[in-house]
């Protein structure tokens, strides 16, 4: 039958390996973004923002890459652990909104 | 700090029965968001407040829905009457700047049946 609902997108990988989670944005006004992580049976969690001005921020085992010219920003993981296996949401910021719009969200399974 | 406390962590109640999810922000925190989450939409932004006072309540999907925060430390999002469909989990999060990130809540499961 037909599946309803959204369809994430997916990412496997092996334990040790990199990850990289990609989000596109859509409003090329947005001048701050932020990923954040979603465990089963939790909210989601903060891990790491930019600025617009910035195009590479890093933070522990993760690295955000911000490309303002294709509207894109990506979240790379470095030697991924089984407890990275969530759902990643990209948020952006518009300025003077007041608010956050956040992405549909990325699943990422680590298999060990 | 606790974090944002949210009750209850479960609810689950008969369709026409009135509900309420109650949220307690991070100390300090100016603005406090209700968000709904299903496998259908997602994260949905229902509404939010910037020192205790609503600024878009756009996203509240009926009149059924309605949101208060009396004081700075505590909001409520009640469901009257509820439906099947307002089952989801929902979530309240709080910031002290949009543009330091949002702090989520556990979230509050809601099966209406």
């Amino acid at each position: 039958g037909e599946s309803v609902g959204l369809h994430l997108p997916t990412l496997s990988v092996q334990e040790g390996d990199n990850s990289i989670i990609n989000c596109a944005y859509s409003n090329s006004a947005s001048d701050y973004f932020i990923w954040y992580k979603q465990e089963s049976g939790k909210g989601p969690q903060f891990i790491i923002d930019i600025r617009s001005n910035m195009d590479k921020r890093q933070g522990q085992r993760v690295t955000v890459l911000l490309n303002k010219t294709v509207k894109h920003l990506s979240l790379q993981i470095a030697a991924t652990q089984p407890g990275d296996s969530a759902v990643y949401f990209c948020a952006e910021v518009i300025p003077h909104a007041g608010k956050s719009t956040f992405g549909d969200g990325t699943t990422l399974t680590v298999k060990p | 700090d606790a974090g944002v406390i949210q009750s209850p962590r479960h609810e689950v109640t008969e369709m026409g029965q009135e509900v309420t999810l109650r949220c307690k922000p991070i100390s300090g925190h100016n603005s406090l968001f209700w968000y709904r989450q299903t496998m259908m939409r997602g994260l949905e932004l229902l509404i939010y407040f910037n020192n205790n006072v609503p600024i878009d309540d756009s996203g509240m999907p009926e009149d059924r829905f309605s949101a208060k925060m009396p004081n700075a430390s505590f909001s409520t999002l009640k469901i009257q009457p509820s439906e099947p469909r307002d089952s989801a989990v929902y979530f309240c999060a709080s910031s002290s700047s949009t543009y330091y990130g949002y702090t989520f809540g556990s979230g509050t499961r809601l099966t209406v049946v």
